[in-house]
């Protein structure tokens, strides 16, 4: 069955380094997404990303964050500068039209900004 | 703004016996989906229902039911024959059908649910 994937499943970095997170989304899926999860708190919404563009974000989303579909099958979400309080477990989604409402998850990168 | 509750912190069953998490969630929309994720401690979001709200039946799968309540806003997720397997975090999460608000998750805070052998 197709999955998402994503990599790294955990990364660690120092504060004001940049990082990258990657997503493999399903093949024949058009619409993905980002959502974090800090430790203990719900799972908040980041950005939407349809034809290569934005299609909606969060007040989370600010210009530290930005993403990116590089080539026809990975979906990246960069943090510029990273914050301790940007620590969370990142999951990407992905789905296949936006009228089909399920999107289905990755299994997380945890990242850890010390 | 849509909001999802999840008014249930914690939850417990013994194995083989039923439960039932509750979610209660606001919106001014008349179409829209509504979904349970199963979280376990790898952290992976794992899809165990959905439900169109349009729907009137309640929709299942296996073991998993949910009762949906439109006018009262209300869609709880049980559980029979619960498994050890089952343990979780379980999050009941919102999307509107509406291109207005967007395709967007909104989840509620979550309920852990302990099986007890």
């Amino acid at each position: 069955e197709p999955e998402v994937t994503q990599t790294p499943s955990h990364q660690v970095t120092q504060m004001g380094q940049e990082v990258i997170l990657r997503c493999v989304p399903i093949s024949n899926h058009l619409y993905f997404y980002w959502y974090r999860q800090i430790l203990g708190q719900k799972v908040e919404f980041l950005v939407s990303f349809y034809n290569n563009e934005i299609s909606e974000k969060s007040e989370i989303f600010d210009d530290q964050f930005s993403v990116e579909r590089p080539d026809g099958s990975n979906f990246t979400l960069k943090i510029r500068s990273t914050k301790l309080e940007d620590s969370a477990m990142y999951f990407c989604a992905s789905s296949e039209t936006r009228s089909q409402e399920t999107q289905y998850f990755g299994p997380g990168t945890r990242l850890l900004v010390l | 703004a849509q909001t999802v509750t999840q008014s249930q912190p914690e939850m417990s069953v013994q194995e083989a016996e039923t439960v039932t998490l509750s979610c209660t969630y606001d919106t001014s929309e008349s179409d829209y989906y509504l979904f349970w994720y199963k979280q376990p401690p790898s952290r992976q979001m794992i899809l165990v229902i959905r439900q169109e709200a349009y729907k009137q039946q309640n929709a299942t799968e296996n073991r998993f039911s949910v009762n949906f309540q439109k006018a009262a806003k209300s869609f709880s997720l049980k559980i029979s024959d619960s498994q050890l397997g089952d343990a979780a975090m379980y999050f009941c999460a919102y999307r509107s059908a509406t291109m207005e608000y967007g395709n967007k998750l909104v989840f509620g805070a979550g309920t852990i649910l302990r099986v007890k052998s």
